[in-house]
């Protein structure tokens, strides 16, 4: 069964300060990676994708793969209080499977 | 791009009343399209997997008869909650992609209450 963990948080900074979000998959074949964004209410918005080994900055975010160690993170630069929000981790292996999700985890930016 | 547009936003209704919730792309062709249900506080939960043309692939435990996906062209894809109950009331949400490897793109989700 294809997994995929987050910490659950909640995971509060300070405004301004980096916000650093964790995930690991289980399935060694995955292949793509994403990272949405969900608050309370509202449908997941994509922020991020990623695809192969190494850093993907587009503004503020920048996300970072490690397929050996089979983890992918999200770095927030220069948090703001409309970051807070559930950052969901989500993994595709491929094929006509849709994503694995998990569970999410609660940032909060403390202003 | 990559909008997907969810269709009706809020749904109150009687017990025993169906309900039709309707999932477009707006500007790419869905291959796939899927449907999940995400109740207060949880994570999503995915119910079903239709591609265009082909019979929806239900997860475990969700009743095909009770929802009822149909996805007759590559930028539509309909829910129908048949005989809903207030066990049924939850938000639904659904995404669509244009390809394997490609991310899914959420439609709003519909908030479906039933009294």
């Amino acid at each position: 069964q294809k997994e995929v963990e987050q910490n659950s948080g909640p995971l509060s900074v300070p405004e301004g300060a980096i916000a650093s979000l964790n995930c690991t998959y289980s399935d060694r074949g995955s292949q793509s990676f994403f990272w949405y964004r969900q608050y309370s209410g509202k449908s997941p918005e994509l922020i991020m994708s990623i695809y192969s080994n190494g850093d993907k900055e587009d503004g503020r975010f920048t996300a970072q793969l490690n397929k050996a160690s089979q983890y992918v993170s999200l770095l927030i630069r220069d948090s703001q209080p409309s970051d807070s929000a559930t950052y969901l981790c989500a993994v595709n292996g491929g094929g006509a499977d849709g994503l694995t999700f998990g569970k999410g985890t609660h940032l909060i930016i403390q202003p | 791009g990559a909008v997907v547009s969810q269709h009706p936003s809020w749904v109150i209704c009687k017990s025993g009343t169906s309900v039709k919730i309707e999932c477009r792309s707006l500007d790419f062709q869905a291959t796939t399209m899927f449907w999940y249900r995400q109740f207060p506080k949880q994570s999503l939960m995915l119910m079903a997997t239709s591609n265009e043309g082909s019979k929806a692939t239900y997860e475990q435990g969700v009743e095909k008869d009770k929802f009822l996906i149909n996805h007759a062209s590559l930028t539509l894809s309909t829910l129908t909650v048949t005989s809903a109950h207030p066990e049924d009331s939850s938000f639904y949400i659904c995404s669509a992609r244009a390809g394997a490897n490609q991310p899914q793109h959420f439609g709003d989700g519909t908030r479906l209450s039933i009294l």
